[in-house]
């Protein structure tokens, strides 16, 4: 079975500064795809960035880039330029061939002024 | 379209008594997926569906917990009876088929068991 792990329940940064929050999965499958979905307070689900295994290149999506580890099954965040707006709960979530997508417990972001 | 649509909002209940919640997906999506999440476990997968047809329900707690869908534009997600334990937030999302597609999720149920 699939399983994603968080293993950090809560981070903080500063205003500008640059975070990274870290994701590791488990699978028996050579492709499927991972994303990193933001939770604001009116726990409204929204898609920051999506990677497919079989890219090398790390996808990136304005500030928000990711360090994809695929012998290691890590499947990290880097949020460059911190803004209040981040602030939210961060999940991560995989998504194989079978169609099925389960997240991670999540990490609380704090962004500090 | 209006997106995912979840009703009710809240629920407030009492213990032993039958919860039902509803979900409307976006139409043309073909797989549903329910959600329960708590700040100790995240975000947790129920149960999901592919063209109407139940795939996988490992995640369903306990036999209290069932769901159906009937229909391309209808899901219910049942717990009778219902405990103070199975107070959450419980999310519905659609998507296409497909492993890269992106889910879209409900505004959630925030459920109280009294």
């Amino acid at each position: 079975a699939q399983t994603v792990t968080q293993s950090q329940p809560e981070m903080s940064v500063q205003e500008a500064e640059t975070v990274t929050l870290s994701c590791t999965y488990d699978t028996s499958e050579s492709d499927y795809y991972l994303f990193w979905y933001k939770q604001p307070p009116s726990r409204q689900m929204i898609l920051v960035i999506r990677q497919e295994a079989y890219k090398q290149q790390n996808a990136t999506e304005n500030r928000f880039s990711v360090n994809f580890q695929k012998a290691a099954k890590s499947f990290s965040l880097k949020i460059s330029d911190s803004q209040l707006g981040d602030a939210a709960m961060y999940f991560c979530a995989y998504r194989g061939y079978g169609n099925k997508l389960v997240f991670g417990a999540g990490t609380i972001l704090r962004v500090k002024s | 379209d209006a997106g995912v649509i979840q009703s009710p909002r809240h629920e407030v209940t009492e213990m032993g008594q039958e919860v039902t919640l509803r979900c409307k997906p976006i139409s043309g999506h073909n797989s549903l997926f329910w959600y329960r999440q708590t700040m100790m476990r995240g975000l947790e997968l129920l149960i999901y569906f592919n063209n109407n047809v139940p795939i996988d329900d490992s995640g369903m707690p306990e036999d209290r917990f069932s769901a159906k869908m009937p229909n391309a534009s209808f899901s219910t997600l049942k717990i009778q009876p219902s405990e103070p334990r199975d107070s959450a937030v419980y999310f519905c999302a659609s998507s296409l088929w497909g492993a890269d597609t992106e889910a879209f999720f409900g505004q959630g149920t925030r459920l109280t068991v009294v």
